[in-house]
């Protein structure tokens, strides 16, 4: 079993939707949740972080841990084409050693 | 927030060559150092990671003889992909860690090889 699970999609939503986007981990030490966006051909930008478990917003994105799940969530309210990228979730259990999943391909259609 | 860069954004190397890629952070002092190299639409696959000085850790798989690591500074770490072959094209990705206490991950802009 892989330590990160992430729908390798593709996504594709109407301008304006709301999107949701998901990974799962086995490791219930991981207490350091990221979310990256990476446009193609880029590096990966960090969009969020979170520390356990709780949710975090910063203007459209909202980020969600459910430790006793093993599930963690972004949100991205009132989509915009501009955030069509590919959206990578990360995690650790010590802030030393990453896993990342395999990402998760969003397009938005205008 | 914080800034790592790389250079060259983009190399293309003929076949037997070594090509050297420097991550530098630009804004902060980076004890630890990822490199990560990234095959089309599939997920970063880390490297190996690198201490400011001390000797980087392979992860399995990969050739220490072949990417050589130097994390010389605490704002510059280079890899150098000795003897390259067309099978080492690929998007190389550096990521910078600032010290203890903190687990964000900055990425640089990524390093195209081609290797011919």
């Amino acid at each position: 079993q892989k330590e990160v699970e992430q729908d390798p999609g593709p996504l594709s939503v109407p301008e304006g939707a709301i999107v949701s986007l998901n990974c799962t981990y086995s490791n219930s030490a991981f207490q350091y949740f990221m979310w990256y966006r990476q446009y193609s051909r880029k590096g990966p930008e960090l969009l969020m972080y979170t520390y356990s478990s709780g949710n975090k917003e910063d203007g459209r994105f909202t980020a969600q841990v459910d430790k006793s799940s093993k599930y963690i969530s972004l949100f991205i309210r009132d989509s915009q084409p501009s955030d069509s990228a590919t959206y990578l979730c990360a995690m650790s259990a010590n802030g030393n050693q990453f896993y990342f999943g395999t990402g998760t391909s969003l397009t938005v259609i205008p | 927030g914080a800034v790592v860069s790389q250079h060259p954004s983009r190399v293309i190397c003929k076949s037997g060559t070594s090509v050297k890629i420097e991550c530098r952070s630009l804004d902060f002092q980076a004890t630890t150092m990822f490199w990560y190299r990234q095959f089309p639409k599939q997920s970063l696959m880390l490297m190996a990671t690198s201490n400011e000085g001390s000797k980087a850790t392979y992860e399995q798989g990969v050739e220490k003889d072949k990417f050589l690591i130097n994390h010389a500074s605490l704002t510059l770490s280079t890899l150098t992909v000795t003897s390259a072959h067309p099978e080492d094209s690929s998007f190389y990705i550096c990521s910078a860690k600032a010290g203890q206490g903190s687990y964000e991950q900055y990425f640089g802009p990524g390093t195209r090889l081609t290797v011919t």
